[in-house]
């Protein structure tokens, strides 16, 4: 079956960047995301990429997509302590006649004042 | 985007009984979702819940067990019965919203309901 895979932990100084990786197996993923679960909440939704696209920019946040890879990662500029939380990657695969959210094990980001 | 409440947001429950959740969403869409996150893992897709029609179980996931409903465009139910401690999870709604640009999907979530089953 399909599989997305992230690294466990990521620690950064207050200020540095962050960057979070993922790798996931369906060359036809039209779509992946990114989202933020902060302790005791919900996911948030905190920006997408399309398939047919290799960056994305938003405020902060900046998506590079590798598709020969399969390498997806989500970098965080000027990181601040409001930005520690679990964040995990998703790819929307086709499956079993429908698309489905595949999602990575999450990365702890833990930003240290 | 959509905004998703659930209740309750959290519940104990003796093992044995049932619970059932309540997913609310602000605008009407076809497409929703019911997930677990057991303590400390990812999340696992439990079912699809379109309105009008039975919904679809993933693998592990029986209807007995999962009992949903989706009476309308806006609302859906899960139920989970006869409870057991392995049943103690996040379980979170989600909704899928296109943009209204062609190929633009976005899904989001509720701020799930915490079970413990004691």
């Amino acid at each position: 079956g399909e599989d997305v895979e992230q690294s466990l932990f990521l620690s950064v100084r207050e200020g540095d960047s962050s960057v979070i990786n993922c790798t996931y197996t369906d060359s036809s993923s039209t779509y992946l995301y990114w989202y933020k679960q902060e302790p005791g909440a919900g996911l948030q939704l905190l920006t997408y990429i399309f398939s047919n696209m290799d960056m994305k920019q938003d405020q902060r946040l900046t998506v590079l997509l590798n598709k020969k890879d399969k390498h997806l990662s989500l970098r965080i500029a000027d990181t601040q302590t409001g930005d520690s939380a679990i964040y995990f990657c998703a790819e929307r695969s086709w499956m079993d006649s429908s698309y489905k959210l595949i999602f990575g094990s999450g990365t702890r980001l833990l930003v240290r004042p | 985007s959509a905004v998703i409440s659930q209740k309750p947001s959290r519940d104990i429950c003796q093992r044995g009984t049932s619970l059932t959740i309540q997913c609310q969403v602000d605008s009407q869409v076809t497409m929703m979702f019911w997930y677990r996150q057991q303590p400390g893992q990812s999340l696992t897709l439990i079912a699809t819940a379109n309105q009008g029609s039975e919904a679809t179980y993933e693998s592990g996931f029986v209807i007995d067990k999962f009992p949903i409903s989706r009476p309308n465009l806006t609302f859906s139910t899960l139920t989970v019965s006869n409870m057991s401690p392995e049943d103690s999870s996040i379980y979170l709604c989600s909704v899928e919203a296109g943009t209204g640009q062609a190929d633009s999907y976005e899904q989001y979530f509720g701020p799930g309901t915490r079970l413990t089953v004691t």
